[in-house]
Protein backbone atom coordinates (compact mmCIF):
# COMPACT_ATOMS: atom_id res chain seq x y z
CA UNK A 1 0.00 0.00 0.00
CA UNK A 2 1.38 2.98 -1.14
CA UNK A 3 1.93 6.08 1.10
CA UNK A 4 1.34 9.30 0.09
CA UNK A 5 2.42 10.53 -3.09
CA UNK A 6 2.69 13.99 -4.11
CA UNK A 7 4.29 15.42 -7.51
CA UNK A 8 6.35 17.01 -8.47
CA UNK A 9 9.31 16.28 -6.11
CA UNK A 10 10.45 20.22 -7.00
CA UNK A 11 9.49 22.20 -9.20
CA UNK A 12 10.98 25.56 -10.39
CA UNK A 13 8.32 28.40 -11.61
CA UNK A 14 9.11 31.73 -12.85
CA UNK A 15 7.10 34.96 -11.34
CA UNK A 16 3.77 35.28 -12.81
CA UNK A 17 3.53 31.31 -14.04
CA UNK A 18 1.43 29.09 -12.48
CA UNK A 19 1.88 25.78 -10.02
CA UNK A 20 -0.17 22.95 -9.77
CA UNK A 21 1.09 20.78 -7.02
CA UNK A 22 -0.60 17.02 -7.21
CA UNK A 23 -1.23 14.70 -4.13
CA UNK A 24 -2.90 11.02 -4.42
CA UNK A 25 -3.88 10.33 -1.01
CA UNK A 26 -3.52 6.73 0.17
CA UNK A 27 -5.95 4.07 -1.07
CA UNK A 28 -9.03 4.51 0.39
CA UNK A 29 -8.55 7.84 2.04
CA UNK A 30 -11.08 10.41 1.01
CA UNK A 31 -9.86 13.58 3.36
CA UNK A 32 -6.72 15.16 2.06
CA UNK A 33 -4.84 17.97 4.08
CA UNK A 34 -2.79 20.13 2.56
CA UNK A 35 0.22 22.35 5.05
CA UNK A 36 2.37 24.69 3.80
CA UNK A 37 6.29 25.14 5.35
CA UNK A 38 8.66 28.01 4.64
CA UNK A 39 11.94 27.38 5.21
CA UNK A 40 13.42 26.69 9.54
CA UNK A 41 9.42 26.46 10.24
CA UNK A 42 6.95 24.16 11.35
CA UNK A 43 3.85 23.24 9.18
CA UNK A 44 1.07 25.89 9.02
CA UNK A 45 -2.33 24.17 8.28
CA UNK A 46 -3.88 25.51 4.48
CA UNK A 47 -6.85 23.88 3.64
CA UNK A 48 -9.51 20.26 4.13
CA UNK A 49 -10.62 18.40 1.53
CA UNK A 50 -13.06 16.04 0.65
CA UNK A 51 -13.89 14.59 -2.41
CA UNK A 52 -15.29 17.21 -4.22
CA UNK A 53 -15.80 19.23 -1.19
CA UNK A 54 -13.88 21.94 0.48
CA UNK A 55 -14.16 21.91 4.16
CA UNK A 56 -12.02 24.63 5.56
CA UNK A 57 -9.79 26.47 3.57
CA UNK A 58 -9.03 29.09 6.71
CA UNK A 59 -5.26 28.53 6.12
CA UNK A 60 -5.65 29.45 2.77
CA UNK A 61 -4.28 32.77 1.15
CA UNK A 62 -7.58 34.47 -0.12
CA UNK A 63 -6.00 35.43 -3.78
CA UNK A 64 -3.82 32.96 -6.21
CA UNK A 65 -4.66 30.09 -4.18
CA UNK A 66 -7.08 27.35 -5.14
CA UNK A 67 -7.50 23.61 -4.12
CA UNK A 68 -9.68 20.95 -5.79
CA UNK A 69 -10.19 16.89 -4.63
CA UNK A 70 -12.41 15.47 -7.55
CA UNK A 71 -14.18 12.23 -7.57
CA UNK A 72 -11.36 10.62 -9.81
CA UNK A 73 -8.11 11.86 -9.57
CA UNK A 74 -5.54 13.34 -7.33
CA UNK A 75 -6.23 16.63 -5.43
CA UNK A 76 -4.49 19.84 -6.72
CA UNK A 77 -3.54 22.61 -5.17
CA UNK A 78 -3.03 25.54 -7.86
CA UNK A 79 -0.91 28.43 -7.23
CA UNK A 80 -1.57 31.60 -10.01
CA UNK A 81 1.03 34.06 -10.54
CA UNK A 82 3.88 32.90 -8.32
CA UNK A 83 5.54 35.23 -6.58
CA UNK A 84 9.30 34.76 -4.50
CA UNK A 85 6.81 34.17 -1.25
CA UNK A 86 5.23 31.51 -2.50
CA UNK A 87 8.68 29.40 -2.39
CA UNK A 88 8.34 26.59 0.47
CA UNK A 89 8.01 23.23 0.95
CA UNK A 90 3.91 22.00 0.43
CA UNK A 91 3.29 18.96 2.03
CA UNK A 92 0.09 16.90 1.55
CA UNK A 93 -1.51 14.62 4.12
CA UNK A 94 -4.72 11.77 3.80
CA UNK A 95 -7.26 9.93 6.26
CA UNK A 96 -9.98 7.73 5.12
CA UNK A 97 -11.96 9.70 8.24
CA UNK A 98 -11.99 12.79 9.59
CA UNK A 99 -8.77 12.29 11.54
CA UNK A 100 -10.28 12.41 15.09
CA UNK A 101 -8.02 11.80 17.81
CA UNK A 102 -5.04 10.61 15.75
CA UNK A 103 -2.54 12.12 13.75
CA UNK A 104 -2.07 11.07 9.82
CA UNK A 105 0.39 10.63 6.98
CA UNK A 106 2.23 13.18 5.08
CA UNK A 107 3.69 12.78 2.32
CA UNK A 108 7.48 13.62 0.79
CA UNK A 109 6.34 17.27 -0.28
CA UNK A 110 6.52 19.31 -3.17
CA UNK A 111 8.96 22.17 -3.01
CA UNK A 112 8.01 25.07 -4.84
CA UNK A 113 11.20 27.41 -6.07
CA UNK A 114 9.69 30.58 -8.17
CA UNK A 115 12.92 32.26 -9.45
CA UNK B 1 11.47 32.37 17.58
CA UNK B 2 11.66 30.30 14.36
CA UNK B 3 7.87 31.67 13.35
CA UNK B 4 9.96 34.64 12.37
CA UNK B 5 12.29 32.83 9.81
CA UNK B 6 15.41 32.92 12.31
CA UNK B 7 17.51 29.64 12.32
CA UNK B 8 16.15 26.69 14.64
CA UNK B 9 17.12 26.17 17.80
CA UNK B 10 20.19 23.26 17.53
CA UNK B 11 20.94 20.26 20.03
CA UNK B 12 23.97 18.53 19.65
CA UNK B 13 24.50 15.39 21.62
CA UNK B 14 26.88 12.72 21.57
CA UNK B 15 25.91 9.33 20.49
CA UNK B 16 24.79 7.01 23.20
CA UNK B 17 23.45 10.12 25.63
CA UNK B 18 20.03 10.44 25.82
CA UNK B 19 18.51 13.81 23.99
CA UNK B 20 15.57 15.70 25.57
CA UNK B 21 13.29 18.00 23.26
CA UNK B 22 11.08 20.86 25.40
CA UNK B 23 7.86 22.23 23.09
CA UNK B 24 5.77 24.53 24.63
CA UNK B 25 2.05 24.51 23.40
CA UNK B 26 -0.49 27.61 22.83
CA UNK B 27 -3.84 26.10 23.66
CA UNK B 28 -5.28 25.03 26.43
CA UNK B 29 -7.69 23.57 24.98
CA UNK B 30 -5.90 20.82 23.01
CA UNK B 31 -6.41 17.15 23.76
CA UNK B 32 -3.88 15.45 21.40
CA UNK B 33 -0.54 16.05 20.76
CA UNK B 34 1.95 13.93 18.17
CA UNK B 35 5.30 14.73 17.88
CA UNK B 36 7.01 14.62 14.21
CA UNK B 37 10.39 13.68 13.27
CA UNK B 38 11.49 15.60 9.85
CA UNK B 39 14.39 14.70 7.70
CA UNK B 40 16.06 16.47 5.09
CA UNK B 41 13.54 16.65 2.24
CA UNK B 42 11.42 14.37 3.23
CA UNK B 43 7.55 15.08 5.30
CA UNK B 44 6.83 14.79 8.63
CA UNK B 45 7.55 11.30 10.26
CA UNK B 46 5.06 10.28 13.09
CA UNK B 47 7.03 9.48 16.34
CA UNK B 48 4.89 9.03 18.89
CA UNK B 49 1.93 10.65 20.28
CA UNK B 50 -0.05 11.34 23.27
CA UNK B 51 -3.63 12.24 25.19
CA UNK B 52 -4.34 15.23 27.24
CA UNK B 53 -5.40 12.62 29.63
CA UNK B 54 -1.83 11.28 29.84
CA UNK B 55 1.43 12.71 31.61
CA UNK B 56 3.47 10.20 30.02
CA UNK B 57 3.54 7.85 26.92
CA UNK B 58 6.63 5.34 26.18
CA UNK B 59 7.23 3.86 22.92
CA UNK B 60 10.81 2.15 21.68
CA UNK B 61 13.47 4.56 23.02
CA UNK B 62 11.02 7.33 22.83
CA UNK B 63 8.78 9.01 25.73
CA UNK B 64 6.87 11.99 25.79
CA UNK B 65 5.88 14.02 28.60
CA UNK B 66 2.89 16.47 29.25
CA UNK B 67 2.63 19.08 31.44
CA UNK B 68 -0.59 20.80 31.46
CA UNK B 69 -0.16 22.97 34.12
CA UNK B 70 2.65 24.56 32.21
CA UNK B 71 1.77 23.80 28.44
CA UNK B 72 4.65 21.79 28.02
CA UNK B 73 5.61 18.63 26.27
CA UNK B 74 8.80 17.26 25.68
CA UNK B 75 10.63 13.87 24.08
CA UNK B 76 13.41 11.92 25.61
CA UNK B 77 15.49 10.08 23.09
CA UNK B 78 17.20 7.19 24.80
CA UNK B 79 20.82 6.06 23.35
CA UNK B 80 20.52 8.58 20.39
CA UNK B 81 21.48 7.27 17.53
CA UNK B 82 23.37 9.08 14.30
CA UNK B 83 19.98 8.09 12.41
CA UNK B 84 18.25 10.25 15.17
CA UNK B 85 19.43 13.47 13.49
CA UNK B 86 16.50 15.35 12.14
CA UNK B 87 14.14 18.55 12.90
CA UNK B 88 11.93 17.31 15.67
CA UNK B 89 8.38 18.94 15.85
CA UNK B 90 5.54 18.83 18.30
CA UNK B 91 1.76 19.25 17.43
CA UNK B 92 -1.18 19.94 18.93
CA UNK B 93 -4.63 19.42 17.54
CA UNK B 94 -6.89 21.89 17.62
CA UNK B 95 -9.93 20.57 15.92
CA UNK B 96 -10.68 16.88 14.75
CA UNK B 97 -8.50 17.83 11.70
CA UNK B 98 -6.06 20.93 12.13
CA UNK B 99 -2.93 20.51 13.55
CA UNK B 100 -0.77 23.26 15.17
CA UNK B 101 3.00 22.63 14.59
CA UNK B 102 5.77 23.87 16.94
CA UNK B 103 8.63 25.41 15.11
CA UNK B 104 11.20 22.95 15.54
CA UNK B 105 14.25 21.60 17.00
CA UNK B 106 17.11 20.31 14.98
CA UNK B 107 18.70 16.96 16.60
CA UNK B 108 22.51 16.67 15.86
CA UNK B 109 24.12 13.16 17.27
CA UNK B 110 28.16 13.33 17.61
CA UNK B 111 29.43 9.96 16.68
Amino acid sequence: NAGVMQNPRHLVRRRGQEARLRCSPMKGHSHVYWYRQLPEEGLKFMVYLQKENIIDESGMPKERFSAEFPKEGPSILRIQQVVRGDSAAYFCASSPRPARGYGYTFGSGTRLTVV
Amino acid sequence: GESVGLHLPTLSVQEGDNSIINCAYSNSASDYFIWYKQESGKGPQFIIDIRSNMDKRQGQRVTVLLNKTVKHLSLQIAATQPGDSAVYFCAEKISSYKLIFGSGTRLLVRP
